[in-house]
Formats: C-alpha cells, sequence, structure tokens
C-alpha cells in the first residue's frame, strides 16, 4: 500500500528566509504526489503535483517540490518565506482511486 | 455556487443522537469524497463515489457511518448514534474524472462537528 511520512510536525521559520518541509513515500511503483495547503479556515488547495514528467515540479506561490527515487522522498520547498505561507502543508500520494494524506506539517513565518 | 458547498458549517450534537452532514460538489464533477480531519491525525479517508455509486468505503470507521449519493450531486454522511471520539472536522471534496490520477481535488470548508 502506499502511504506517505511528513518527518516534521512544525516548522519555524522567519520570512526571507528558506523553507523546507520534508516528506517520504512508500510505494511499490511509481508513485503520483502531491502537496497541498490548508490555509487557517480555509479549505484546502492543490499546491503542485508530480505525475512522472519532471522530477522538480513547481507549484503555485513559488513552492517546488523534487522526486527524489533514490531516497523515496517528495520535499517541498521555497527560496525565501512570506508571512501568508504560513498554514498546514500535506503531503499527499494516490492509492487506488484516492488520495492519502499525510499528517501535515504546521508552517510558522515569524517577521 | 463555484466551489464545494457543506451544511452544517459547525454542528454540536449530544453524544447518542445521530447527524447528518450535507455536501453539494462542484456542478458536473463525477467524482465525491468524505475525509475527516481530527486534531493532530491529518486527513483520515471515509468514503469515495463515482457517480451514484460508492466503489470504496473500506474507510468508514464503524457501521454507525454511511453515505449516499443522489442523482449523481448532492451528498449525505449520516452518523447513527454518535460518540465523543466522532468530533472532527468532516471535508468534502469532488472533481471530474478519478480524482487520483490527477490528484486535483476540491474541498469544501468542511462541518465542524462536536459530540458532547
Amino acid at each position: 500500500a502506499q502511504s506517505v511520512t511528513q518527518l516534521d510536525s512544525h516548522v519555524s521559520v522567519s520570512e526571507g528566509t528558506p523553507v523546507l518541509l520534508r516528506c517520504n513515500y512508500s510505494s511499490s511503483y511509481s508513485p503520483s504526489l502531491f502537496w497541498y495547503v490548508q490555509h487557517p479556515n480555509k479549505g484546502l488547495q492543490l499546491l503542485l503535483k508530480y505525475t512522472s514528467a519532471a522530477t522538480l515540479v513547481k507549484g503555485i506561490n513559488g513552492f517546488e517540490a523534487e522526486f527524489k527515487k533514490s531516497e523515496t522522498s517528495f520535499h517541498l520547498t521555497k527560496p525565501s518565506a512570506h508571512m501568508s505561507d504560513a498554514a498546514e502543508y500535506f503531503c499527499v500520494v494516490s492509492s487506488n482511486d484516492k488520495l492519502i494524506f499525510g499528517t501535515g506539517t504546521r508552517l510558522q513565518v515569524f517577521p | 455556487g463555484a466551489g464545494v458547498s457543506q451544511s452544517p458549517s459547525n454542528k454540536v450534537t449530544e453524544k447518542g443522537k445521530d447527524v447528518e452532514l450535507r455536501c453539494d460538489p462542484i456542478s458536473g464533477h463525477t467524482a465525491l469524497y468524505w475525509y475527516r480531519q481530527s486534531l493532530g491525525q491529518g486527513l483520515e479517508f471515509l468514503i469515495y463515489f463515482q457517480g451514484n455509486s460508492a466503489p470504496d468505503k473500506s474507510g468508514l470507521p464503524s457501521d454507525r457511518f454511511s453515505a449516499e449519493r443522489t442523482g449523481g450531486s448532492v451528498s449525505t454522511l449520516t452518523i447513527q448514534r454518535t460518540q465523543q471520539e466522532d468530533s472532527a472536522v468532516y471535508l468534502c471534496a469532488s472533481t471530474l474524472g478519478r480524482g487520483a490520477d490527477t490528484g486535483e481535488l476540491f474541498f469544501g470548508e468542511g462541518s465542524r462537528l462536536t459530540v458532547l
């Protein structure tokens, strides 16, 4: 069965510094992987997706993620954090017609 | 409306009562999903509809939980004899085709259930 593990439940960064949110996946075949974002009191929104076309995937709001098969990782990065990036981020894998969500990483951004 | 609509947004009930949660998907979306989000536990898959059929209801926690979808549109999640551990935010999402292929599910803002 496919699954994802988010390695940090909380990440805190200063505004203008890089963001790294870590995700490892477990899959018996080449997976479809996604990152979703949930801002406070807002619905979940797709940030980016990997479906084997290119290993470096660019998403909205300057985020990107790199699929590394050798490390079974799909970490989310952004070069420079903005206050508006504060939210909960979920790493997601596709499995049998449904999406399996990780436990989430709460990103705090300090001025 | 333009997005997925869920009602009620907030529901407080007493242990043992039944509750119904409603989801209006985006018009034309054939696939509909229910998830549960508990504090500190991420999103838990409950059930998936393709049209009016539920190919996967493996995530329903117990036989107190049921869901139906009529007319390929509105869905209702029913929880009978609610327990305190049912307290959570129940999220509905819809998409065209098979959501697992594209990964793009459109989520509602959820129904927050509190069981006293």
